[in-house]
């Protein structure tokens, strides 16, 4: 099956500067890559995503990479906010509808 | 409701006891799934279901876990004699696609503690 690994565990950036999370993932044949945040208590919210056919997309502050041939893909998160401040996660697709999730980064934002 | 609803939101259960926990997806939303979420873990995929149909239960732990969505619409997790290691967030998720790979909104999950 696919294996999704995300690192660094824990990322602490000052408000305004950049935040970069990195995963990686086993299945070449997984072809879409969402990423969720979890607030506290909450269920993950997908906030942007990417297609295997694309190495990049952009959504406000948020962009997301994809490197196919090293199978790996990254978010950046531009000019951070405290209500940036949440658990971050990847995942890629496996079978049909499936995804395989990271372990999660907790992002904090320090004002 | 415009989300997808669990309910209950935290279940406390004696070990050996049987639990049934809902999900209430997105009006009109084909696919439905559960995922399992342990303490400080990124969710794991238990099920899948496209309508009433479960398409692929490949993830569920044990012959004690059973999801059901008679009607193609709410749906039931249901774990018997439950254990320790079943405590755990369940997640439940919808999306109006049928088939492909596509973004699921997901519920704020049942927290489940087996004593």
């Amino acid at each position: 099956g696919e294996n999704v690994e995300q690192h660094p565990s824990t990322l602490s950036v000052q408000e305004g500067d950049s935040a970069v999370i990195k995963c990686t993932y086993s299945d070449s044949a997984s072809n879409y890559f969402p990423w969720y945040k979890q607030e506290l208590g909450k269920g993950p919210q997908l906030i942007i995503d990417i297609r295997s056919n694309v190495g990049e997309k952009k959504d406000q502050r948020i962009a997301v990479t994809l490197n196919k041939t090293a199978k790996h893909f990254s978010l950046h998160i531009t000019e951070t906010q405290p209500e940036d401040s949440a658990v971050y996660f990847c995942a890629a697709s496996y079978g049909n509808n499936r995804l395989a999730f990271g372990k999660g980064n907790q992002v904090v934002v320090i004002p | 409701g415009a989300g997808v609803s669990q309910s209950p939101r935290y279940k406390v259960a004696k070990r050996g006891q049987d639990v049934a926990l809902r999900c209430d997806p997105i009006s009109g939303h084909v696919s439905l799934f559960w995922y399992q979420q342990a303490l400080g873990q990124g969710p794991e995929f238990l099920t899948y279901f496209q309508n009433e149909a479960q398409l692929d239960k490949s993830g569920l732990p044990s012959d004690r876990f059973f999801a059901e969505r008679p009607e193609g619409s709410v749906s039931t997790l249901k774990i018997q004699r439950t254990q320790q290691e079943d405590s755990a967030v369940y997640l439940c998720a919808s999306s109006p696609q049928g088939q492909g790979n596509y973004g699921y909104t997901f519920g704020s999950g049942t927290r489940l503690t087996v004593v």
